[in-house]
């Protein structure tokens, strides 16, 4: 069966260290997101992108930087952690735009 | 802009009652809705979409929701509860004029007492 994958799933970092979270998926699909669940807060959307070569911000971006090499990847880097930054992080993925999105297990993240 | 309000971020429910969690959206054009659910530790996974069509839509475990244009809603309901459906339910909206970016609620988390 089609999936994603996110590693690590758990992680403990310093702040000022910069951190990786992979996601990988084997749906083919081209649309690939990576959102942030905090507390009241819901999923906030971090950065998106419909193919390869293509990335862009969404509404929480700063301090978060993607990039999209193949269509199976979408790897989320934090540049430079901060506590605020301590949080679960859903990798997602669709067909198409406005079609249902698939969503990793999470990544948590605690910054110190 | 779209956006999505869900109203109340915790219900509670006695095993066997009807199951409503309420969702408003904004949306500028015909938008399509979504109810997702989360259970604990795991990611969200679909209840149900409204793309076009029929407008009462009938998803998994006998969940299902009907959008209504002129009040701008897509309430869950349920009609008997399990304890198996205590979770977070996600509303979420997405729209032409938005790029089909899809836009989440703040969720509702329902528990179901025995």
């Amino acid at each position: 069966d089609a999936e994603i994958t996110q590693s690590p799933r758990h992680k403990i970092t310093e702040t000022g260290r910069q951190v990786t979270l992979a996601c990988h998926q084997t749906w083919n699909h081209n649309n690939m997101f990576w959102y942030r669940q905090d507390l009241g807060h819901g999923l906030r959307l971090i950065h998106y992108s419909y193919g390869v070569q293509d990335t862009n911000k969404g509404e929480v971006s700063d301090g978060y930087s993607v990039s999209r090499s193949n269509t199976e990847d979408l790897p989320l880097t934090l540049e430079s952690a901060a506590s605020s930054q301590t949080s679960v992080y859903f990798c997602a993925s669709s067909e198409t735009s406005g079609n249902t999105i698939y969503f990793g297990e999470g990544s948590w993240l605690t910054v110190v | 802009a779209q956006s999505v309000t869900q109203l109340g971020s915790h219900v509670s429910v006695s095993e066997g009652a009807l199951v409503l969690l309420r969702c408003n959206y904004s949306s500028s054009v015909p938008p399509y809705l979504f109810w997702y659910v989360q259970y604990p530790n795991q990611g969200l996974q679909l209840l149900l979409k409204y793309t076009t069509g029929a407008t009462l839509v009938k998803g998994i475990n006998g969940f299902e929701a009907e959008f209504k244009k002129s009040e701008t809603s897509f309430h869950l309901t349920k009609p008997s509860a399990h304890m198996s459906d205590a979770a977070e339910y996600f509303c979420a909206v997405s729209e032409a004029t938005g790029g089909f970016k899809t836009i989440f609620g703040a969720g509702t988390r329902l528990f179901v007492k025995a």
